[in-house]
């Protein structure tokens, strides 16, 4: 068990470029989730994986947004044209699936600055 | 939407003092979750409440789920500067929402020596 990995740690970049973020979950867990974060504040639900399949979004995940889990493993979270708005923590989070409020097992998030 | 409101937002406290946070909600939740976290790093779990009146208890810390499932308390006993953190509470809602955990806006605790 080597915990939820995601790279890169840090991430700066200029106003209207495109940015990808790597989440790699604890090995066998079903259910993977994204989350944002901003200082001193608590994550922001953006949206969940059980497998391969994406059940729920949210509002927050504008169309400049998107996360795919192609093969039930890793996950990519990508954010288009990124505005300053957009500057925050990114964390992925995954968990066995089995049980609806089981642990989530947090990775050490992605810091996003955009100029 | 279902939020979860935390009071207080910070708290600054000498080592040895005891301290509660709250964690409350208009809507019910199937069951709370708070979560420990360092700065630069993820949230960690400390505790689920699952039963409305539910009380757990993890060293110095105790923990209670209100009897109607909308709030949860957190008591820290005699605290400690390791104990500095930002403190999460987090719901399960279920239903059609299942698997999805709404988080509070945090408590920032610091501890001084």
């Amino acid at each position: 068990d080597t915990g939820v990995s995601q790279d890169p740690r840090h991430k700066i970049t200029k106003r209207g470029q495109n940015v990808t973020f790597r989440c790699d979950p604890i090995s066998e867990h079903n259910r993977l989730y994204w989350y944002r974060q901003t200082l001193g504040q608590g994550p922001e639900f953006l949206t969940y994986f059980q497998n391969e399949a994406q059940l729920e979004k949210s509002r927050l995940l504008s169309d400049r947004f998107s996360a795919e889990r192609p093969k039930g493993s890793f996950s990519t979270l990508e954010i288009q044209r990124t505005e300053q708005g957009d500057s925050a923590m990114y964390l992925c989070a995954s968990s066995q699936g089995r049980h609806y409020n089981e642990k989530l097992f947090f990775g050490s998030g992605t810091q996003l600055s955009v100029l | 939407t279902q939020l979860l409101e935390q009071s207080p937002q910070f708290l600054s406290i000498q080592e040895g003092e005891n301290l509660t946070v709250y964690c409350n909600s208009s809507s019910v939740f199937s069951s709370l979750q708070w979560y420990r976290q360092e700065p630069g790093e993820g949230p960690v779990l400390l505790v689920t409440v699952v039963t409305g009146g539910e009380v757990k208890k993890l060293k110095r810390l105790t923990f209670q789920f209100g009897d109607a499932r909308k709030d949860s308390s957190l008591h820290i006993t005699a605290a400690q500067p390791g104990d500095t953190g930002l403190y999460l509470c987090a719901g399960f809602a279920g239903g059609t929402s299942y698997g999805k955990l709404t988080f509070g806006q945090g408590t920032i605790l610091t501890v001084h020596p």
